[in-house]
């Protein structure tokens, strides 16, 4: 059973950096025909996807963050991370991580974390 | 970016009801079209993928419809347990978008 579980600061200061770990257990992020996701909910609002890492290290960034969103891999942890710089309060939401997969070329995310609340805020 | 168009935004059902729940894209998305449920407090769950296939667990009484731009998810008999946000979700390009969101809630 895969597991993913979302960890870093609830807590965040306007201007500053955003930074998120997804640990992973129960399989592996180096296996190939996945890709690691990020996606925020603020609150009682809607879902926003904001980007994706294949095994490869490859990745792709919602156009609306993509200015300021680092996605990167860690192997020998097994884990995944997000950086999201420059943050106001409009980035005070839920972060979710999630794990993409495929049957017949069909992508969709089968498993997530238990999400992390995150608040931008002096 | 592939606009996800839910509706209705809320729902009131009775036990039993069929519900029906539709989702419009703003161009075709050939077969790339997924549905979530999520609870209050929880992470959403995968209740269907590639328009009509039921992801892992979830009850037959859900059904996937549609094609080109409009689709449908369908709970055929409302059960308490089915009290939740459903969203619509796009594959087919990037960004990966969501519907807004259906709030289906039990009479």
């Amino acid at each position: 059973q895969v597991q993913l579980e979302e960890s870093g600061p609830g807590l965040v200061k306007p201007s500053q950096t955003l930074s998120l770990t997804c640990n992973v257990s129960g399989g592996s992020i180096s296996s190939g025909g996945y890709y690691w996701s990020w996606i925020r909910q603020p609150a009682g609002k809607g879902l926003e996807w904001i980007g994706r890492i294949f095994a490869s290290g490859s990745t792709n960034y919602n156009p609306s963050l993509k200015s300021r969103v680092t996605m990167s891999l860690d192997t020998s942890k097994n884990r995944f991370s997000l950086e999201l710089n420059s943050v106001t309060a409009a980035d005070t939401a839920v972060y979710w991580c999630a794990r993409g997969a495929s049957r017949a070329a069909i992508y969709f995310f089968d498993y997530w974390g238990q999400g992390i609340q995150v608040t931008v805020s002096s | 970016d592939i606009q996800m168009t839910q509706s209705p935004s809320s729902l009131s059902a009775s036990v039993g009801d069929r519900v029906t729940i539709t989702c419009r894209a703003s161009q075709s998305l050939s077969s790339y079209l997924n549905w979530y449920q999520q609870k209050p407090g929880e992470a959403p769950k995968l209740l269907m993928f590639g328009i009509d296939t039921l992801g892992s667990g979830v009850p037959s009484r859900f059904t996937g419809r549609g094609s080109g731009t409009d689709y449908t998810l369908i709970i055929s008999s409302l059960q308490p347990e089915d009290s939740a946000t459903y969203y619509c979700q796009q594959t087919y390009l990037t960004p990966l978008t969501f519907g807004g969101g259906t709030k289906v809630e039990i009479k």
